[in-house]
């Protein structure tokens, strides 16, 4: 697609399961931005890959948040054992990733903890 | 550390000019992005300015930049009622780093 797409739109689960988020970069785009925001906040970030290497995962709030992109193009962040305060906006990014090319975003994915 | 600072409510009359603030920390920021977000859509990237800028302009939005006091604006003209939704601030910083985001700005217009 022309976008970034991720998937699922909307996810609510039972506190105690894991959770896996999907992000389908523009295709080309080197960069891929994970980012978490809460109701009434800023984005705020998360972890970020420049083709399949990690580059950053400091905004990881602790090791029960993964992510990965083997490939160098979709990516996937897991949330082990989901907690309430996991509930959040989970957004994607991607970029050309030269020269400080903006970043465009997906439409988000709700999360939801139960 | 970082932070971008953004006032939380602005609301205009239609047809009127809506300037939105933000101010930012980082002195060794390059790029400086608003992204408007609308009801359960994603973030639309609306415009950025290079550092090294003051000023950019584009269709009804125009864009200031005092890099001194690290004060960026957002102009929206003629502002519609199509023009509601939260303004985000962002600043990056060389390379091709994580954005650092304000808290939004609800931009209200009545009609």
């Amino acid at each position: 697609g022309a976008g970034v797409s991720q998937s699922p739109r909307y996810k609510v689960t039972k506190r105690g399961q894991d959770v896996a988020l999907r992000c389908d970069p523009i295709s080309g785009h080197v960069s891929l931005y994970w980012y978490r925001q809460a109701l009434g906040q800023g984005p705020e970030f998360l972890t970020y890959f420049n083709y399949e290497a990690q580059q950053d995962k400091s905004g990881l709030p602790n090791d029960r948040f993964s992510a990965e992109r083997p490939e160098g193009s979709i990516s996937t962040l897991t949330i082990q054992r989901t907690e309430q305060r996991d509930s959040a906006m989970y957004r994607c990014a991607s970029s050309k990733g030269t020269n400080n090319q903006p970043q465009h975003f997906g439409d988000g994915t709700r999360l939801s903890i139960l | 550390g970082e932070d971008v600072e953004q006032s939380l409510f602005l609301s205009v009359r239609e047809g009127d000019s809506s300037v939105i603030n933000c101010t930012y920390t980082d002195s060794s920021s390059t790029y400086l992005y608003w992204y408007k977000q609308e009801p359960g859509a994603g973030l639309q990237l609306l415009t950025y300015i290079f550092s090294n800028m003051d000023m950019k302009q584009d269709q009804r939005l125009t864009v200031l930049l005092n890099k001194k006091d690290k004060h960026l604006s957002l102009r929206i003209a003629d502002t519609q009622t199509g023009d509601s939704a939260i303004y985000f601030c962002a600043e990056s910083t060389p390379g091709n780093t994580p954005l650092v985001f304000g808290k939004g700005t609800r931009l209200s217009v009545i009609a």
